[in-house]
């Protein structure tokens, strides 16, 4: 199958640094995506990884190492509002835009 | 630019019923996908319409059927409803090209309940 695997919760402390894992099967890798989602609303685009390494965008950084299945996200100066599910998504070739996603990881920042 | 829209975002229905949801898509946008979220399963995807066309489409009983107008929108039509249905119905718009990144933008998406 083409399962993603990501961890279900975390907890972090306002200011510090959280990384975020997200492995998934190499057969057919296209590209992925993460995705933040607060409870009751949409997700969210944060970023996209295509090549090794790594992607900056302000607080917010993702990894990829193709050969090894594995992204993470790392999450900088935490605040409050962070706190949210984040979701790691895989395209594959011959699938078009579908994208299949892990579960998500539910991310509470606190005091 | 206006986002992606979704109607209704509230929706009752009782078992063996059936109902339809709408999207519209960010304007220019010809991908339109649809997924399904649940607590236990999170996001699954549903089927993404191109050019009016059916491009892919997971692994969800024939009750799920699309389709995609000539001005993009498009519809889902879930019938005979089960109670697991219940559920976040959410579409997402891109422009369409398969392969590259294509980001894909989420609407509210509309909460089905099933009793």
């Amino acid at each position: 199958g083409q399962n993603i695997d990501q961890p279900t919760e975390m907890t972090a402390t306002e200011g510090a640094i959280v990384q975020i894992n997200c492995t998934y099967q190499t057969s057919g890798f296209n590209g992925l995506f993460w995705y933040q989602q607060h409870a009751g609303e949409a997700p969210t685009f944060l970023s996209y990884n295509v090549l090794d390494g790594l992607e900056e965008k302000g607080r917010f950084s993702s990894f990829l190492s193709r050969s090894k299945g594995y992204s993470y996200l790392l999450l900088k100066e935490l605040q409050m509002k962070d706190s949210a599910s984040y979701l790691c998504a895989v395209s594959f070739t011959g699938g078009g835009n579908k994208l299949t996603f892990g579960t998500g990881t539910q991310l509470k920042v606190e005091l | 630019k206006a986002g992606v829209t979704q109607t209704p975002r509230y929706l009752i229905k009782t078992r063996g019923q059936q109902v339809t949801l709408s999207c519209s898509p960010i304007s220019g946008h010809r991908s339109v996908s649809w997924y399904q979220q649940t607590p236990g399963q999170g996001l699954q995807f549903l089927f993404e319409y191109f050019s009016e066309t059916q491009r892919n489409k997971g692994n969800f009983p024939g009750r799920f059927s699309g389709r995609q107008f000539s001005n993009s929108r498009s519809e889902m039509n879930v019938s005979t409803l089960e109670l697991g249905d219940s559920a976040l119905y959410l579409c997402a718009s891109s422009w369409g090209t398969s392969g590259m990144r294509d980001e894909q933008f989420f609407g509210p998406g509309t909460r089905l309940t099933v009793l």
